[in-house]
């Protein structure tokens, strides 16, 4: 079945440092990933639409120079967490959409990102 | 904008159904979504319903849509332990191409 990995699983960062997050689509091609933020006990929250090669679409209140989104090739897209805070603790998740079927995304496991 | 609800918790025996209810407003829902989240994972696609359909039944589970009311429910027949997780219902709007995930309902199942 289709699978999207992300790496690192979990990163411990000091703040003020830049954190990079990889979201990979293993056995199918997605134009579009997209990347969402929990909070402990909370929904999943959309920060970002990332289409390969083209700019990110950013949902309102996320900041793009603090979260950069590049979207290189058809199965690979990658968030940078720039100048990490403790408040940007917390667990991003990241889909992707399988071109051949556009009626389903399919979830990566999910990083932990604890900044000190 | 769009809006998803959900239940918050929901506490069943091992053996008994499990119910859980979700409610939306979009009108323009395409499809609607059943993810499973055990702690410390990411999600896991449990089943979807295209917004036309009335009930949809996989093994165990069974989904079933009110269009009108807007109303979206997941029958989970004989649960088991394993079943303990996170159920987030998540609806994928025709209109902005996004899903909208509800808060998520905590199934507790005791043995």
């Amino acid at each position: 079945g289709a699978v999207v990995s992300q790496h690192p699983s979990w990163v411990i960062c000091k703040s003020g440092t830049s954190v990079k997050i990889e979201c990979r689509s293993l056995d199918f091609q997605a134009t579009t990933m997209f990347w969402y933020r929990q909070f402990p006990k909370q929904s999943l929250m959309l920060m970002a639409t990332s289409n390969e090669g083209s700019k990110a679409t950013y949902e309102q209140g996320v900041e793009k120079d603090k979260f950069l989104i590049n979207h290189a090739s058809l199965t690979l897209s990658t968030l940078t967490v720039t100048s990490a805070h403790p408040e940007d603790s917390s667990f991003y998740i990241c889909s992707a959409r399988d071109d051949s079927s556009v009626d389903e995304q399919f979830f990566g496991p999910g990083t932990r990102l604890t900044v000190l | 904008g769009e809006d998803v609800e959900q239940s918050l918790f929901l506490s069943v025996r091992e053996g008994d159904s499990s119910v859980i209810n979700c409610t939306y407003t979009d009108s323009s829902s395409t499809y609607l979504y059943w993810y499973k989240q055990e702690p410390g994972a990411g999600l896991q696609l449990l089943t979807y319903i295209f917004s036309n359909m009335d009930m949809k039944q996989d093994q165990r589970l069974t989904v079933l849509l009110n269009k009108k009311d807007k109303h979206l429910s997941l029958r989970i027949a004989d649960t088991q332990t394993g079943d303990s997780a996170i159920y987030f219902c998540a609806d994928w709007s025709g209109n902005t191409g996004k899903l909208i995930f509800g808060q998520g309902t905590t199934l507790q199942v005791k043995p």
